[in-house]
């Protein structure tokens, strides 16, 4: 099984809001990211954790906040966004750094 | 910055054409992937290369990574309409502050009318 899944799916949110998008892997992988797809391009990587601890951050703004609360479990708190952080937000997680990395489907993010 | 340079970006077939993409760079990787993505969906592995010289077949697609795992290339024969998608090249960084990035190709779209 080399599942990704990611909720939600989809997600209109305000500039003044707060939202989280949700990532899970049950495939014992340590290690897991965040990337920010745009349409027609490739993904960015945006953060990186191995061993449930912050590895990288690719100079993310501040309004984009990751969480990996467990081994199994990655989150991306999302506040004060602006129209332009409008994309498809994927994660993804390797069996460790380095590794081939699996993606889950995305969460397309609309930010009015 | 390592850069993956993939061509052709915009490839539009008819069904049972044969068809190579490929991509380059100046940069030794520790392994390459492929991946194909749907429009709104998350990129799907379809192979990792990882020695040097090596050749993958799956079904109609065959993957060769360089000799000297610097560069590319995916072939399709006989392509299919449900081939269609956004094909990604991905290199992972072998050392230093590239190691186990991925370094993506801008993609190739490649479109197969019936």
């Amino acid at each position: 099984d080399t599942e990704v899944t990611q909720t939600p799916k989809h997600l209109v949110m305000g500039m003044t809001n707060k939202k989280s998008l949700k990532c899970e892997q049950h495939m014992g992988h340590r290690a897991m990211y965040w990337y920010k797809q745009k349409a027609k391009k490739p993904p960015e990587l945006m953060f990186v954790y191995s061993y449930e601890k912050l590895s990288i951050n690719e100079s993310v703004p501040s309004r984009f906040s990751p969480e990996c609360p467990n081994s199994s479990l990655l989150n991306l708190h999302l506040h004060a966004l602006q129209p332009e952080d409008s994309a498809l937000y994927l994660c993804a997680s390797s069996q460790g750094w380095g590794e081939t990395q699996y993606f889950g489907p995305g969460t397309r993010l609309l930010v009015l | 910055t390592q850069l993956l340079e993939q061509s052709p970006q915009f490839l539009s077939i008819q069904e049972g054409e044969n068809l190579t993409v490929y991509c380059n760079s100046s940069s030794v990787f520790s392994s390459l992937q492929w991946y194909r993505q749907e429009p709104g969906e998350g990129p799907v592995l379809l192979v990792t290369v990882v020695t040097g010289g090596e050749v993958k077949k799956l079904k109609r697609l065959t993957f060769q990574f360089g000799d000297a795992r610097k560069d590319s290339s995916l072939h399709i024969t006989a392509a299919q309409p449900g081939d269609t998608g956004l094909y990604l090249c991905a290199g992972a960084g072998a050392g230093g502050t590239s190691y186990g990035k991925l370094t993506f190709g801008q993609g190739t779209i490649l479109t197969v009318h019936p």
